[in-house]
């Protein structure tokens, strides 16, 4: 059964500062990862997804990487800003039996300070 | 493409009583999922459709749950006899592939509260 494990918990860095959020999952037969942000009692955003045969994707200030042989990505946030203060879920879609669901970590709680 | 729309955004109810959302998918989507959320934790997979048919049930989705999607459109999820326990963020996702791709893209959730 896979499992993610999403770590820190909770981050709290001033505005301005490069900061990296960590996923780990279980088992590395997957079809990809996705990185997600949700606001406070909203739905889901996709920020980067991430192919299994891919190493990294980046949009604008955040850059996804992903080592599926370790089982780990990491979200790397460059100069955060305010706006960036969310929950930051990372997902995996696994290449086995039930490889239509994604299994989520618990999520990052970000707050960025002016 | 006006993204994954739910209805109702809130709803509360009292225990017992039963209650029903919906989910409208991207349009061309045939893939629909719904996954449900509690406070502090990851969305956890509930069921999945392809086109009209249900192809799977976690174990989580209880005999009081039932979800259809007739047509291959739009879904509902119906609970019945709702438990505190029920109360959670109901979240409805559709993507138009599978294979190596199959984005899933998420609805804003409908947050149900059982008093």
């Amino acid at each position: 059964k896979q499992e993610v494990t999403q770590i820190p918990a909770a981050l709290s860095v001033p505005e301005g500062e490069n900061l990296v959020l960590n996923c780990s999952f279980t088992d590395s037969a997957i079809y990809n990862l996705q990185w997600f942000r949700q606001d406070p009692g909203k739905g889901l955003t996709s920020l980067l997804l991430i192919q299994s045969s891919q190493r990294e994707q980046t949009s604008g200030r955040l850059n996804a990487s992903l080592d599926k042989s370790s089982g780990r990505s990491t979200l790397y946030i460059a100069a955060s800003q305010p706006g960036d203060s969310a929950t930051y879920l990372c997902a995996v879609r696994s290449s086995g039996g039930s490889n239509y669901k994604l299994t989520f970590g618990k999520g990052t709680l970000l707050t960025v300070n002016p | 493409d006006t993204g994954v729309s739910q209805d109702p955004r809130h709803k509360i109810t009292k225990r017992g009583q039963n209650v029903t959302f919906r989910c409208d998918p991207i349009s061309e989507h045939n893939r629909l999922y719904w996954y449900r959320q509690t406070l502090g934790q990851g969305p956890e997979f509930l069921t999945y459709f392809q086109n009209e048919a249900q192809l799977e049930k976690s174990r989580l989705l209880s005999d009081r749950f039932s979800a259809e999607r007739p047509k291959g459109s739009f879904s509902t999820l119906e609970i019945q006899r709702t438990e505190q326990g029920d109360s959670a963020m109901y979240l409805c996702a559709s993507s138009l592939a599978l294979g190596v791709m199959g984005t899933q893209y998420f609805g804003p959730g409908t947050r149900l509260l059982v008093l």
